[in-house]
């Protein structure tokens, strides 16, 4: 099973900031197979990133994603207040797993 | 536009069966993807559960693949999951979800959850 580990588990920020964060594989994985989400509360997910670097529908270009291999990178590049949430990277080979989030919060 | 709606029982006791159906509208189950579960304990991270193919091809978690069953049923675009002999440990947000997996692999529509306790 290959096991994501995103960090840094919590990142406080102030809006207009940018934002950094990681999602680092236990092994290999191939960039068509990793997304990123994100989740506000009481919400469900909301997809961001797919392919390790598409923007989904109506994603803002604020957000991109980038890395390939065991490790991966979600940028949001001016902080909306709307941005502060929860964030999952996920994997998706023939079975899948995600992180365990990073927690944006406002500084 | 596609949505999916979860149902099924809000309490389930402990050692007895979980149930839940996927309501999909916006687009016909038969024409492809794949379709899956995923939950999220409270205060917690989300957890794929297994995914199944309209043809009914599934993969399921290995943590929890002896306890799964999921199926679909085309003629009531609908997708179900059971989940045996539940604990303490169930209690989740349910969620379904759309899985689209080529070129790239992506939940792209999702229901907005269903929480389900497992309590006596």
């Amino acid at each position: 099973e290959i096991v994501l580990t995103q960090s840094p588990g919590t990142l406080s920020l102030s809006p207009g900031e940018r934002a950094t964060l990681s999602c680092r594989a236990s092994q290999s994985v191939s960039s068509s197979y990793l997304a990123w989400y994100q989740q506000k509360p009481g919400q469900a997910p909301r997809l961001l990133i797919y392919g390790a670097s598409s923007r989904a529908t109506g994603i803002p270009d604020r957000f991109s994603g980038s890395g390939s291999g065991t490790d991966f990178t979600l940028t949001i590049s001016r902080l909306e207040p709307e941005d502060f949430a929860v964030y999952y990277c996920q994997q998706y080979a023939n079975s899948g797993t995600f992180g365990q989030g990073t927690k944006l919060e406002i500084k | 536009q596609v949505q999916l709606q979860e149902s099924g029982p809000g309490l389930v006791k402990p050692s007895e069966t979980l149930s839940l159906t996927c309501a999909v509208s916006g687009y016909s189950i038969s024409s492809g993807y794949y379709w899956g579960w995923i939950r999220q304990p409270p205060g917690k991270g989300l957890e794929w559960i297994g995914s199944i193919h309209h043809s009914g091809s599934t993969y399921s978690n290995p943590s929890l693949k002896s306890r799964v069953t999921i199926s679909v049923d085309t003629s009531k675009n609908q997708f179900s999951l059971k989940l045996s002999s539940v604990t303490a440990a169930d209690t989740a947000v349910y969620y379904c979800a759309r899985l689209a997996v080529v070129p790239e692999t992506k939940f792209d529509y999702w229901g907005q959850g269903t929480l389900v306790t497992v309590s006596s």
